[in-house]
């Protein structure tokens, strides 16, 4: 079965300085992984996917994330955080052959000024 | 294009009692997922339907159980409803079954139980 680590469960961040959010995942193949989004009141908005070809993956707002088969992680980075980056983050994991999302137990971004 | 939605917005009911929350999907979708935010729990799958059938479930009660018209959309229905049932209920739609398919979020719906 799939599962996933997020091993923050609150980073602070000063505007302009680097993001580093980190996912590990547990799968005995390489699985399809996702970062969502949740700002406060709304729904899940997707940042980027990981679906085995490019193992940079490029996603919205200037993220993005690197899949590491060896260390079993995904972790999301962004050079530079904008207040508007604050909101919580999820890891996400695909159970392939379900259609299901196993999600992680999300991690909440704060932006200082 | 119209994302997915979700009505209604606030729900509260009293234990026992039987909750209906809907879901549209994005126009062209025929998958619709249904998710539960509790607090404390995360975010946990509960019901996944596909041109009108049911094709998988969480690790919930019988008591949550749904259905998805011939239009695609979808309802929730939570019976005899418990305090702990309280949570976001938020509802996805994609327009595949692969599992590198999007998965788009609705706004949620707030389920209240006293």
């Amino acid at each position: 079965a799939q599962s996933v680590t997020q091993l923050d469960s609150h980073v602070s961040v000063s505007e302009g300085t680097p993001v580093l959010l980190r996912c590990n995942y547990s799968s005995s193949y390489s699985p399809s992984l996702f970062w969502y989004v949740q700002h406060p009141n709304k729904g899940l908005q997707l940042l980027l996917k990981y679906t085995s070809a490019a193992t940079l993956v490029k996603g919205i707002n200037g993220f993005e994330a690197e899949f590491k088969k060896s260390e079993t992680s995904f972790h999301l980075t962004k050079p530079s955080a904008h207040m508007s980056d604050a909101a919580e983050y999820f890891c996400v994991a695909v159970n392939s052959g379900y259609s299901t999302l196993t999600f992680g137990k999300g991690t909440m971004l704060l932006v200082s000024p | 294009e119209a994302g997915v939605t979700q009505s209604p917005t606030h729900l509260i009911k009293t234990r026992g009692q039987q909750a209906t929350l809907r879901c549209s999907p994005i126009s062209g979708h025929t998958s619709v997922y249904w998710y539960q935010q509790a607090l404390g729990l995360g975010l946990q799958f509960l019901l996944w339907y596909d041109e009108g059938e049911e094709r998988n479930r969480g690790n919930f009660p019988p008591r949550f159980s749904g259905r998805q018209f011939p239009n695609y959309s979808s309802e929730l229905n939570v019976n005899a409803l418990e305090l702990e049932d309280s949570a976001l209920y938020l509802c996805a739609s994609s327009s595949g079954t692969s599992g590198t398919d999007t998965q788009y979020f609705g706004p949620g719906t707030r389920l209240t139980v006293l």
